[in-house]
């Protein structure tokens, strides 16, 4: 069982749309993060998300954390050929000291030109 | 050096082969984390080191698998006897520290991806 469900698995649009991608839960994380993953590399972190509610804007990028803090969506304006990789989405729980991250299964976006 | 650093990238081993996989940290970040990741998934948590002491290793999927970081910078993760559903990219994470927060950034290495024939 996912602990983190993302949706969809996997995306392909054409360049200039738009699209969202959506990280579910039904626990409660002290943090949430979005990475981005390119073929042969490891993940690179976009943004880290605490405060429930919270809103986060990177360029085109749109990051929102759930009130309750168990889900988050990642919201994608006028897509390029160059967003296209896996998107991640991790949480934090309370549970350790030291940070332990559960991933998603990720969303395979391709934007095609 | 400048980021994480794993190697080898990629490995081919036959069933039953042992492995070794080093990773080298950022220059004096204290946490250490292993992943592993399927074709097209997300990482999924192996096994944490605190410096030198391995502190969680809840997700390492059997006793073949065996990690250490002696002396609290470089990590092997060991897999003895390789079967094939352990073909996967094996990821490690460093961070400065060691908390919780928000803030604590990990930053990944490329992978080493291991191939079981």
């Amino acid at each position: 069982t996912q602990l983190l469900e993302q949706s969809p698995q996997f995306l392909s649009i054409q360049e200039g749309e738009n699209l969202t991608v959506y990280c579910n839960s039904s626990s409660v994380f002290s943090s949430l993060q979005w990475y981005r993953q390119e073929p042969g590399e490891g993940p690179v972190l976009l943004v880290t998300v605490v405060t429930g509610g919270e809103v986060k804007k990177l360029k085109r990028l749109t990051f929102q954390f759930g009130d309750a803090r168990k889900d988050s969506s990642l919201h994608i304006t006028a897509a390029q050929p160059g967003d296209t990789g896996l998107y991640l989405c991790a949480g934090r729980r309370g549970g350790t000291s030291y940070g332990k991250l559960t991933f998603g299964q990720g969303t395979i976006l391709t934007v095609h030109p | 050096g400048a980021g994480v650093s794993q190697s080898p990238r990629y490995k081919v081993a036959k069933r039953g082969q042992d492995v070794a996989l080093r990773c080298d940290p950022i220059s004096g970040h204290v946490s250490l984390f292993w992943y592993q990741q399927a074709l097209g998934q997300g990482p999924e948590f192996l096994t944490y080191f605190q410096n030198e002491a391995q502190l969680d290793k809840s997700g390492l999927p059997s006793d073949r698998f065996f990690a250490e970081r002696p002396e609290g910078s470089v990590s092997t993760l060991k897999i003895q006897r390789t079967q094939q559903e352990d073909s996967a990219v094996y990821l490690c994470a460093s961070s400065r520290t060691q908390g919780s927060s928000g803030a604590n950034v990990l930053t990944f290495g490329a992978g080493s991806r291991l191939t079981v024939l």
